[in-house]
């Protein structure tokens, strides 16, 4: 039982580069988010997934696009990376999106990404 | 949305000292979770703790719904506690706080 799985670790990227970060989870969640961590601060959200099919804008989505390929898998795409972008990016899953246990959020190991 | 914040920011600990860490969150909450993130960046969950007090082993949190706070205690501190602690509660999505920074010395 894996958990959350990213892919990639670590990756550098020119400014105007695209590139796919992917997620997967093996706990049969329904729910799925991406969130970025910058220094100095907590983990804000980017987009969400309640449900396969769906997904919606978090606090920060300026500069992403995100693909629910199916119910393990949420991907991130940087269609035009800028500095600004550089963080590390974290992708969790729960239960579901509502309160309560239910949206009890376990994390992947996170991606440390560099936009030069 | 919720805020939430937490204090004290930085934490200096002799091995085997014990520490309370708080959170204060602006509006009623049905789901509190506490995160440890270890020095390698991995976030691990302690705790679901909207209301109550829960203990696994050094570590007990206790939250005050009503009074919207609640407490992460370290007890016996090791050098593996080093990290950064956040407290974070759901609105909508998981709101954080931006941590408490333990440093437990040898």
């Amino acid at each position: 039982n894996a958990g959350v799985t990213q892919t990639p670790k670590f990756q550098v990227l020119k400014t105007g580069q695209s590139m796919t970060l992917q997620c997967a989870q093996d706990m049969n969640h329904n729910s799925m988010y991406w969130y970025r961590q910058d220094p100095g601060m907590g983990l804000r959200l980017i987009y969400y997934s309640a449900s396969e099919g769906t997904t919606d804008k978090g606090e920060v989505p300026n500069g992403y696009n995100v693909s629910r390929l199916n119910k393990r898998e949420f991907s991130l795409r940087l269609e035009s990376a800028a500095p600004s972008q550089t963080s590390v990016y974290f992708c969790a899953s729960s239960e579901a999106r509502t309160g309560g246990r239910q949206n009890i959020q376990y994390f992947g190991a996170g991606t440390r990404l560099s936009v030069l | 949305g919720i805020q939430v914040e937490q204090s004290p920011p930085d934490l200096i600990l002799q091995e085997g000292a014990n520490s309370t860490l708080r959170c204060n969150f602006s509006d009623s909450v049905n789901n509190l979770q506490w995160f440890h993130q270890n020095p390698w960046g991995q976030l691990i969950n302690l705790f679901y703790i909207p209301s109550g007090t829960k203990q696994n082993g050094r570590l007990s949190a206790t939250t005050v719904a009503t009074e919207r706070y609640s407490l992460l205690y370290i007890s016996s501190s090791q050098t593996t506690d080093s990290g950064v602690y956040f407290c974070a509660v759901v609105d909508y999505k998981l709101s954080f706080g931006a941590g408490t920074t333990v440093t437990v010395r040898a």
